[in-house]
């Protein structure tokens, strides 16, 4: 089964401070991956999907990469914002599944 | 577009008793599926439906029931209530199934005593 871990649970940095976030999966033959964004009380955003043959992809200020054969993603947010507070979570979907497996996310919070 | 929508926001129920959460999307997205969020654990996938008329069961499926008639709704059936099934419920749809992006609705917050 997979198995989806993200590092650290919880992160606090200064506005302005470029950040990354840190995805693990145990099993390499991933279909995708995709970063979301939980804001509190609320549903989750598709902030970024990666696809197993992308070694990333950007949005503004965010940029995921993905390494398949190390069974890692990062996602990466340049020059953090108060407006970026939220829990961030990723998930993959196998080769031969029809699910999500999720992390269960870093919580961020960004001090102005 | 209205997107997904669940009802309701918040439920108390106590044990034994039987519910229906609602799920409705307006995006003709075929593929619609059932979460469910607790501390620690992360989404869990429950029950799932690639179309109208087909679902199958996902991680976490034992006492809940799903059907699809419409393309729109996806109802979760709790059949009799157990405190461990108070978790907070998200309902998601895709156009293209798992590997497409996802939309999520807003979660409904249950808690059985």
């Amino acid at each position: 089964k997979q198995e989806v871990t993200q590092i650290p649970a919880a992160l606090s940095v200064p506005e302005g401070e470029n950040l990354v976030l840190n995805c693990s999966f145990t099993d390499s033959a991933i279909y995708n991956l995709q970063w979301f964004r939980q804001d509190p009380g609320k549903g989750l955003t598709s902030l970024l999907l990666i696809q197993s043959s992308q070694r990333e992809q950007t949005s503004g200020r965010l940029n995921a990469s993905l390494d398949k054969s190390s069974g890692r993603s990062t996602l990466y947010i340049a020059a953090s914002q108060p407006g970026d507070s939220a829990t961030y979570l990723c998930a993959v979907v196998v080769d031969t599944g029809n699910q999500f497996y999720f992390g269960t996310g870093t919580s961020l919070t960004v001090i102005p | 577009n209205a997107g997904v929508t669940q009802t309701p926001k918040f439920q108390v129920l106590k044990t034994g008793q039987s519910m229906t959460l609602q799920c409705a999307q307006d995006m003709n997205h075929e593929y619609m599926s059932w979460y469910r969020q607790d501390p620690g654990m992360g989404l869990r996938l429950i029950h799932y439906s690639v179309g109208a008329g087909i679902t199958d069961q996902g991680e976490v499926p034992n006492g809940y029931n799903v059907s699809r008639s419409t393309t729109e709704d996806f109802p979760l059936r709790l059949l009799s209530a157990a405190p461990s099934q108070t978790s907070v419920y998200f309902c998601a749809s895709s156009y293209s199934g798992p590997t497409g992006e996802q939309f999520f609705g807003p979660g409904t917050r249950l808690t059985v005593l």
